[in-house]
């Protein structure tokens, strides 16, 4: 069975400095996809990016970056020039390619980013 | 544009109670639909999914049903509710084959079972 774990259960920084949320995974399987979602207090899970596993390229969106490590199974997540918007709970989620449609989630990491 | 919808917002119930919980999805078809709980600070686990009108995986053995009588609508049930039923509940969709399906959410359904 697959595993996530975010060790981090909080982490606070203040306004415009870069954060990294970490992630790890457990999966005998080559072909995934690993996700990050934002949950803001209104509880609503928002999309921040997406990687595929094939690709060796770390995915970008805008002031949201990735550092992909396959062979160390990990996931982490950079906010660059972090804003008071961003102040969520933060969860890293995996599914395989193929074979059951679920989402694996870790527990979150709750960040508040200070004014 | 494609847009998720859950109601109600937030429901309060006595312990042995029904439950009936809706989601409904527009501006996309054939949609794979899935219910997932939130515990309080807990990550989210999945409950029911469904690739199709009638067609159901439940992934815990728990009190909860899911039904999906219509293409963009999945119901989420139960005869009778437990305490421990209490939680947020959220729906989402995504839209099959192929290898960028991403999962979207709804705006959830809290559950205070009393």
């Amino acid at each position: 069975a697959q595993t996530v774990t975010q060790s981090q259960p909080e982490m606070s920084v203040q306004e415009a400095e870069t954060v990294t949320l970490s992630c790890t995974y457990d999966t005998s399987e080559n072909n995934y996809y690993l996700f990050w979602y934002k949950q803001p207090p209104s509880r609503q899970m928002i999309l921040v990016i997406r990687q595929e596993a094939y690709k060796q390229q770390n995915a970008t969106e805008n002031r949201f970056s990735v550092n992909f490590q396959k062979a160390a199974k990990s996931f982490s997540l950079k906010i660059s020039d972090s804003q008071l918007g961003d102040t969520a709970m933060y969860f890293c989620a995996f599914r395989l390619h193929q074979g059951a449609q679920k989402l694996v989630f870790g527990q979150g990491t709750r960040l508040t980013i200070n004014p | 544009s494609q847009t998720i919808h859950q109601w109600p917002a937030t429901l309060v119930q006595p312990v042995g109670s029904p439950l009936s919980l809706e989601c409904t999805v527009e501006g996309t078809s054939n949609p794979n639909l899935y219910w997932y709980r939130q515990a309080a600070g807990r990550g989210l686990q999945l409950l029911f999914y469904s690739v199709g009108i009638g067609q159901i995986s439940s992934e815990v053995p728990q009190n909860l049903s899911a039904s999906r009588p219509q293409d963009r609508q999945f119901i989420l049930s139960s005869k009778k509710l437990l305490l421990s039923d209490s939680g947020f509940y959220l729906c989402a969709w995504s839209v099959p084959p192929g290898i960028r399906e991403t999962q979207y959410f709804g705006p959830g359904t809290r559950l205070l079972v009393l």
